[in-house]
């Protein structure tokens, strides 16, 4: 079963510009989170989809990102017009709906390292 | 969420145990307590998760207090591909829609 896929694996780009990037779930995953590290900082948590819709996206940093996750599958993050401090890493996560007595693993990506000079 | 507070580094040799402790006083009743591995340029790596007393798996054991205020990571016989960053981790993960909330880390490194 294929893992979390994120793409590109690293992206350089300059002030101001746009940068889109994408997750692929593990398949069957309703959950879908985005979190990102930024350069000397712990992991943060951005936001959270169940299928297509948002549930928590408390973490955004502000309106300059912008998730969406049209039909449910995969997840894109874009940032418009990217800032110098956006610099980091960004992780997708997937998960499926705890059922029972199970609980919520979530399963990440290898990362985006997004790099704003 | 409640607070975790781990070891910042550990050096172990290879073919060693190596325990993590992880500190978690103001755990909630319905908090779990999950860790995760992490190389570099990879994303972290789900390991072991336990509620209560001890769980063990393929990779790791995990050790819980009675007052499960604290925790304790096993790795038994280590080797070098062992080396990375070790993050513990406490919420109520029996509910999706959880987010994890990641420390610093313990940062093992395993030499020869």
């Amino acid at each position: 079963e294929a893992g979390v896929t994120q793409f590109p694996s690293h992206s350089v780009i300059e002030k101001g510009q746009t940068v889109t990037l994408r997750c692929d779930p593990i398949s069957g995953h309703d959950n879908l989170y985005w979190y990102r590290r930024v350069m000397g900082k712990e992991i943060k948590f951005l936001l959270h989809f169940v299928k297509e819709s948002k549930q928590d996206e408390s973490g955004m940093p502000n309106n300059r990102f912008l998730a969406e996750r049209t039909g449910g599958t995969y997840s894109t993050l874009k940032v418009q017009p990217a800032e110098l401090e956006d610099s980091g890493v960004y992780f997708c996560a997937s998960s499926q709906d705890p059922a029972g007595s199970s609980t919520d693993t979530q399963y990440f990506g290898p990362g985006t390292r997004l790099t704003v000079l | 969420l409640a607070k975790t507070t781990q070891p910042i580094s550990m050096d172990s040799y290879e073919g060693q145990e190596v325990n993590i402790t992880c500190s978690h006083n103001n755990i909630a009743t319905n908090d779990y307590i999950t860790w995760y591995q992490q190389f570099p340029s990879q994303g972290p790596r789900f390991i072991i998760q336990g509620y209560k007393t001890k769980v063990t798996n393929e990779v790791a054991s995990l050790f819980i207090p009675a007052d499960r205020k604290s925790s304790t990571l096993s790795l038994p016989r280590v080797s070098l591909s062992d080396t990375a960053v070790y993050y513990c981790l406490v919420g109520p993960f029996n509910q999706a829609g959880t987010a994890l909330i990641f420390g610093k880390g313990t940062t093992l490194s395993v030499s020869s």
